[in-house]
């Protein structure tokens, strides 16, 4: 399974742009890249997926270049409700390949400052 | 409301006791999923179910134990021999390959 790579914690002021970014040099053929948010004592969210180029949904964009190495989740215009835990998976998602195995990380700790 | 459920929300065990945490979904979903997060941590998997009937151990299985008789429920049972508990537990399900619906979790502490 591929291994993810994110910093460990981020600060932002309230209306920013955020970009975090996560490496995943081994990323596999089949492997898709998927974010998920979670708020302390609750479980993660789904927030957002992609294979290749770029994702877009109502609450973030999903930037992957061409080599699939790395990837940078978007989030347009922070508020305080945004401070959270953001996880980077990397997993083949299809149901014979080992999708039940994706593992969750450290992630990168967001901070939104007023 | 389709959804996953969690109960109890916080559990306390004494030393020795074994625990069964509940969850159930009525998304149908055919992947369940158990996680265990300690403090700071990210999700380890305890242990997955892709169909009922059948469930695979996941990275840190040891001292716990999963039935899967029913497509909506994945009871975890926290036996004596996990020596180290205390922590917030984890549910979730996914139809094959898309993306995992989380419960709101169990927090439970040895006593």
């Amino acid at each position: 399974l591929a291994k993810t790579t994110q910093p460990i914690s981020m600060d932002s002021y309230e209306g920013q742009e955020v970009n975090i970014t996560c490496s995943h040099n081994n990323i596999a053929t089949n492997d898709y890249i998927t974010w998920y948010q979670q708020f302390p004592s609750q479980g993660p969210r789904f927030i957002i997926q992609g294979y290749k180029t770029k994702v877009t949904n109502e609450v973030a964009s999903l930037f992957i270049p061409a080599d699939r190495k790395s990837s940078t989740l978007s989030l347009p215009r922070v508020s305080l409700s945004d401070t959270a835990v953001y996880y980077c998976l990397v997993g083949d998602m299809t149901p014979s390949g080992g999708y039940q195995k994706v593992t969750f990380g450290t992630g990168t700790k967001l901070q939104v400052i007023p | 409301d389709g959804g996953i459920t969690q109960s109890p929300k916080y559990l306390f065990r004494k030393e020795g006791q074994n625990v069964t945490l509940s969850c159930e979904q009525n998304l149908n979903h055919d992947a369940m999923y158990w996680y265990r997060q300690d403090p700071g941590q990210g999700l380890r998997l305890i242990y997955y179910s892709q169909i009922v009937n059948d469930f695979q151990k996941g990275d840190i299985a040891e001292g716990y134990s999963v039935s899967r008789e029913k497509k909506e429920s994945f009871p975890l049972t926290v036996t004596s021999a996990q020596k180290n508990p205390t922590a917030f537990y984890l549910c979730a399900s996914s139809y094959p390959g898309f993306e995992q619906f989380f419960g709101p979790g169990t927090r439970l502490t040895v006593l």
